[in-house]
């Protein structure tokens, strides 16, 4: 079975912290991704990383940054967290190309206050 | 770019009926995948269906079938025989077929529809 992690199922954070959530796939996948899900809005891309070392901005990049400095783990980053970056995250991973199927982790709800 | 809308955020149904849950999209692309995912209360995004634009025939598994109209940019979901486990929230996607620009296999999806299966 193909299995995504993310470190906390819940988090709670001030804003003005350094915010860093983690994921990790065991499927040996190129593609890693991260989104963000608010209710009414679906999910929404916010970064995606095709090899280690590479990453691309999606729809909402502003505030956050990611790393992928080895294959099975990327994370994302959030400088200073901010009350509007309160939501849920979710990890994806995928193998390479566009016909395969995107795998997520749990999530991680994640509140700044 | 690319947009997904479901207009239903919430629907209904009984134990053992049909549903069906509406989604259109909009793209300049003749490429490209569609998909439903559910979303259960534990929070786990799993795939129910999914349609490759090139191929005509509606996709099918088990009690979950689409209704795929290229034309009118439509894909439905219809789930038969509802059972109580169906209740989740329902999320409709695109993804396009082209790897590079602005996708790398990113999708995009729909606001969600919320089903509640009454016993």
């Amino acid at each position: 079975d193909v299995k995504v992690t993310q470190s906390s199922r819940y988090l709670v954070k001030r804003t003005g912290e350094k915010v860093f959530l983690e994921c990790v796939q065991d499927m040996d996948h190129e593609n890693m991704f991260w989104y963000r899900q608010d209710p009414g809005l679906g999910l929404r891309l916010i970064y995606f990383s095709y090899d280690v070392k590479m990453k691309e901005k999606g729809d909402i990049p502003e505030g956050y940054s990611v790393s992928r400095e080895k294959k099975e783990r990327f994370s994302l980053i959030l400088e200073s967290a901010s009350t509007n970056q309160t939501s849920m995250y979710l990890c994806a991973s995928s193998f390479g190309g566009t016909a395969y199927e995107q795998y997520f982790g749990p999530g991680t709800r994640l509140t700044v206050t | 770019a690319q947009t997904v809308t479901q207009s239903q955020p919430e629907m209904s149904v009984q134990e053992a009926e049909t549903v069906t849950l509406s989604c259109t999209y909009d793209t300049s692309e003749s490429d490209y995948y569609l998909f439903w995912y559910k979303q259960p209360p534990s929070r786990q995004m799993i795939l129910v269906i999914r349609q490759e634009a090139y191929k005509q025939q509606n996709a099918t598994e088990n009690r979950f079938s689409v209704n795929f109209q290229k034309a009118a940019k439509s894909f439905s979901l219809k789930i038969s025989d509802s059972q109580l486990g169906d209740a989740a929230m329902y999320f409709c996607a695109y993804r396009s077929a082209l790897w590079g620009g602005t996708s790398y296999g990113k999708l995009t999806f729909g606001q969600g529809t919320i089903l509640t299966v009454h016993p």
